[in-house]
């Protein structure tokens, strides 16, 4: 089954660091734009970072860069986002996404979704 | 950035009646070389991961309903549900893929009346 899987979520205080990851199966992984987009508690969704399908090009909203990387490794078929210097307002349910394609044209649009993991950022 | 602004932000609607989503763009997202609108829409049930249900502004991806529509062109764009059924309860976002960052409008949340 084509499916994305989020893990390592969980609580941080404030300062702190987590590393979250994605598991993708059943697609050909290294082919597609890859981004994790959150979604605070009852609010909307926010895109925070994508990565091209070689991981050459990396891509962060102004809210997260300087303090969160994406990466992947296409050999395992994984994306991970590592979360540095964690906010209050970085508490969310962070959302593993995968680009969508025509042909061999890739786009940032998300057409897979994981079910999410929660970060809970307090002290 | 495009910010993208969705109305209205609820909507109730009587079943197997019609509901419509606006959702406008502070910039163009029609790309003029091939003359295709670079936006989306989702669906987010409660609990749920959002769902992707139209791209290129009114393309149904496979598996979605017909009463699911998309139409607009450039900076303004709907999303209409014809014959609201009890299950398209949710939140429907639309999201522009023209430039980067991608960005989402806020959210219209469709109930029962």
């Amino acid at each position: 089954e084509v499916q994305l899987l989020e893990s390592g979520g969980g609580l941080a205080q404030p300062g702190g660091s987590l590393r979250l990851s994605c598991a993708a199966s059943e697609f050909t992984f290294g082919r597609y734009v890859m981004s994790w987009v959150r979604q605070a508690p009852g609010k909307g969704l926010e895109w925070i970072s994508g990565i091209s399908g070689s991981g050459s090009g990396r891509y962060y909203a102004d809210s997260v860069k300087g303090r969160f990387s994406i990466s992947r490794d296409n050999s395992k078929n994984s994306l991970d986002l590592q979360m540095n210097s964690l906010r209050v307002e970085d508490t969310a349910v962070y959302y593993c996404a995968k680009g969508g394609a025509v042909a061999d044209t890739v786009y940032w649009y998300f057409d897979l979704w994981g079910p999410g993991t929660a970060v809970t950022v307090s002290s | 950035d495009i910010v993208m602004t969705q109305s209205p932000d609820s909507l109730p609607v009587s079943l197997g009646e019609r509901a419509t989503i606006n959702c406008k763009s502070s910039q163009s997202v029609l790309y003029s070389s091939n003359n295709k609108n670079y936006l989306v829409w989702y669906q987010q049930k409660l609990g749920q991961p959002p769902k992707l249900l139209i791209s290129w502004a009114s393309t149904r991806e496979s598996g979605v309903p017909d009463r699911f529509s998309g139409s607009g062109s450039g900076t303004d764009f709907s999303l209409t549900i014809s014959n609201l059924q009890a299950e398209d309860v949710a939140v429907y976002y639309c999201q522009q893929y023209y430039s980067t960052p991608p960005t989402f409008g806020q959210g219209t949340k469709v109930e029962i009346k």
